[in-house]
């Protein structure tokens, strides 16, 4: 059964360092999405992807934050300079069409971030 | 703008026994959907039922159904027959038809979910 992968599981960095959380969608979707949860707390949407550009973003997705689509397969996250309360898992997703509501959306395994 | 409540922060069930997790909601959009996901301690989010604003009957999946009270802006998931391996914090979230064509889901805070032996 196709599924949504990411990598790594945990990355570990020190605060005011880039990253970059990979994600590889299931192959024939079209709708991409970021989202993270601070431990213990809800998940938070951070962005949406489709048709090479950002759909839709969250107050959270501020300029230290961008997404990229390089290659037609994998699904990029970067924070530019990290901080500490970025310390969260981060969820990748990706669902087929945009046209039903119902559509579901695949979540990756998650990729926990720890910045210290 | 969507918010989503659950009430329960943990629920303990006896294993076999029937469980509702309360999800209440709140969209001033007429078309909606409702989700709900399975977070393992694992940390994975496994998508479970997903019920729409317009379907006259309640969702079901397996052991899963969803007990989707319009008028009230409820809905509440309904696990039967439960088994150890329920064990997990339990979303629910809403997607809404004017948030553009992505459509981001909108999570509730989680129920963390225990069954008993």
């Amino acid at each position: 059964e196709p599924e949504v992968t990411q990598t790594p599981s945990h990355q570990v960095t020190q605060m005011g360092q880039e990253v970059i959380l990979r994600c590889v969608p299931i192959s024939n979707h079209l709708y991409f999405y970021w989202y993270r949860q601070i431990l213990g707390q809800k998940v938070e949407f951070l962005v949406s992807f489709y048709n090479n550009e950002i759909s839709e973003k969250s107050e959270i997705f501020d300029d230290q934050f961008s997404v990229e689509r390089p290659d037609g397969s994998n699904f990029t996250l970067k924070i530019r300079s990290t901080k500490l309360e970025d310390s969260a898992m981060y969820f990748c997703a990706s669902k087929f069409s945009g046209r039903e509501i119902g559509n579901e959306q695949f979540f990756g395994p998650g990729t926990r971030l720890t910045v210290l | 703008a969507q918010k989503i409540t659950q009430t329960q922060p943990g629920m303990f069930v006896q294993e076999k026994e029937a469980v509702t997790l309360d999800c209440t909601y709140d969209t001033s959009d007429p078309s909606y959907g409702l989700f709900w996901y399975k977070q393992p301690s694992s940390g994975e989010m496994i998508f479970l039922i997903y019920q729409g604003s317009y379907d006259q009957q309640n969702a079901t999946e397996g052991r899963y159904s969803l007990n989707f009270q319009k008028a009230r802006k409820s809905a509440n998931l309904v696990i039967s027959a439960s088994q150890l391996g329920d064990s997990a914090m339990y979303f629910c979230a809403m997607r809404v038809l004017s948030s553009g064509s992505a459509r981001q889901l909108t999570f509730g805070s989680g129920t963390q979910l225990t069954v008993l032996p």
